[in-house]
């Protein structure tokens, strides 16, 4: 059963330039959750989406930032004209369910790693 | 102040000490969880607590929901767990996470 898988592993884009970063959830995972390191800081929530829905974006910048999980095919979060700012660890993880029990904990993937030139 | 701090930021140890991790955090939570993450960037789930204490190898994990507090602690330390220890907790369906524990384990 394979993991969350993430790609590209590594991503450079210049000043301008679209990000694409996709995530596949484990099998059988319909929540998919994006968090965002930048360079020395901790991790921060960016959004929650299930399958065609978007459930808690409060974390993602409100601007050149979006998210999708559609019903076929993989999580995307898409950056547009990118930013030096915007170079940082973007981490994918899914979970089977929502709320309280273990079907909840979140599994990473391996992340994707965005240079800004 | 954080919602989720972390004690100590930084922490050295000749191989075979005990080590303990402090997380305390401030919010509501559902779960707590304790996560490890290397040199290169991959995260991985080392526990997910809502009470109580969980035992993994040389890992333990304990948490006090009333204290708001959860500690980690590795037994006989080893240079292979050098790298950062992550505590995050569940609030909603979200995770707040603590800026980490960098750990070196010397031979």
């Amino acid at each position: 059963n394979a993991g969350v898988m993430q790609n590209p592993r590594h991503l450079v884009r210049r000043r301008g330039q679209e990000a694409r970063l996709r995530c596949s959830p484990m099998k059988g995972h319909s929540h998919v959750y994006w968090y965002r390191q930048l360079p020395e800081e901790g991790l921060k929530f960016m959004v929650y989406l299930q399958k065609e829905n978007i459930i808690d974006e409060s974390g993602m910048p409100k601007e050149r930032f979006s998210a999708e999980f559609p019903k076929e095919g993989p999580s995307i979060l898409r950056i547009q004209q990118v930013v030096r700012g915007d170079s940082a660890a973007y981490f994918c993880a899914s979970s089977w369910t929502s709320g309280g029990g273990r079907g909840n904990e979140q599994f990473f993937g391996p992340g994707t790693r965005l240079t800004v030139l | 102040k954080n919602e989720v701090e972390q004690s100590p930021q930084n922490l050295t140890a000749q191989e075979g000490e005990f080590i303990t991790i402090n997380c305390s955090y401030s919010v509501g939570i559902s779960a707590l969880h304790w996560l490890q993450q290397h040199p290169g960037g991959g995260i991985v789930s080392l526990f997910m607590l809502s009470s109580g204490k969980k035992k993994h190898g040389r890992l333990i994990a304990t948490i006090n929901i009333q204290e708001k507090h959860s500690s980690l602690h590795i037994t006989a330390s080893h240079p292979r767990d050098s790298a950062v220890y992550i505590c995050a907790v569940r609030n909603t369906d979200k995770l707040i996470f603590g800026t980490g524990t960098r750990l070196q384990v010397f031979p």
